[in-house]
């Protein structure tokens, strides 16, 4: 089945510091890539879908000089955080959906946790 | 606004046992698709079932879908210890998701 690549799986850094978290398609070529943050024991808040060759879209409430979004090709879409504090600390997670049409199944990356110090 | 709000938020049930777990949404859908999450991982997709289909399975996974109530459900039957997960529904529209609803199945 199709693959869905994200790392690094686990970030800690200490305040300040930008972060960027990788999404790739590794078996399929991704027109549209999600990216999501989810909380403990709570659900996936979407933050922008991006498609390739194109600006982001984002979500209302969510900084897009904060949270830069590239999706430069059709198989790596890349997250960064910018000068990220504690409150960023977070599980996010990207997905990836190949193809034409909206029926077509969203495939997901593996998470990255991050922790600001 | 988040879509596709699911119920119960938590269900605990014995091995063996049938879990039913729903799914509602606001707007229209061109199709809804339902995953699982192990704790600390990414989403798996379980089934996507199409707005003109009404049942769908796949192996102990039975999906409905009534446009008219703008609901679904997923049944897992004979639940396994090994099904213990959240399960969320999106609509493909948007890929919001619900809440979802936490699974425990005892051994």
């Amino acid at each position: 089945g199709a693959v869905v690549s994200q790392h690094p799986s686990r970030v800690i850094c200490k305040s300040g510091t930008s972060v960027k978290i990788e999404c790739r398609s590794l078996d399929f070529q991704a027109t549209t890539m999600f990216w999501y943050r989810q909380f403990p024991k709570k659900s996936l808040m979407l933050m922008a879908t991006s498609n390739e060759g194109s600006k982001a879209t984002y979500e209302q409430g969510v900084e897009k000089d904060k949270f830069l979004i590239n999706h430069a090709s059709l198989t790596l879409s890349t997250l960064t955080v910018t000068s990220a504090h504690p409150e960023d600390s977070s599980f996010y997670i990207c997905s990836a959906r190949g193809g034409v049409g909206e029926n077509q199944p969203q495939h997901f990356g593996d998470g990255t946790r991050l922790s600001i110090l | 606004s988040q879509q596709g709000e699911e119920d119960p938020q938590a269900l605990s049930i014995q091995e063996g046992e049938n879990a039913t777990m729903n799914c509602s949404y606001k707007t229209s859908i061109n199709n809804l698709q339902w995953y699982r999450q192990n704790s600390g991982r990414g989403l798996v997709h379980l089934i996507l079932i199409r707005s003109n289909e009404r049942e769908k399975h796949s192996g102990r996974l039975r999906v409905t879908l009534d446009t008219s109530k703008k609901s679904s459900s997923l049944l897992i039957t004979a639940s396994r210890a090994a099904d213990t997960a959240s399960y969320f529904c999106a609509r493909n529209n948007d890929m919001r998701f619900g809440a979802g609803t936490r699974l425990t199945v005892k051994p």
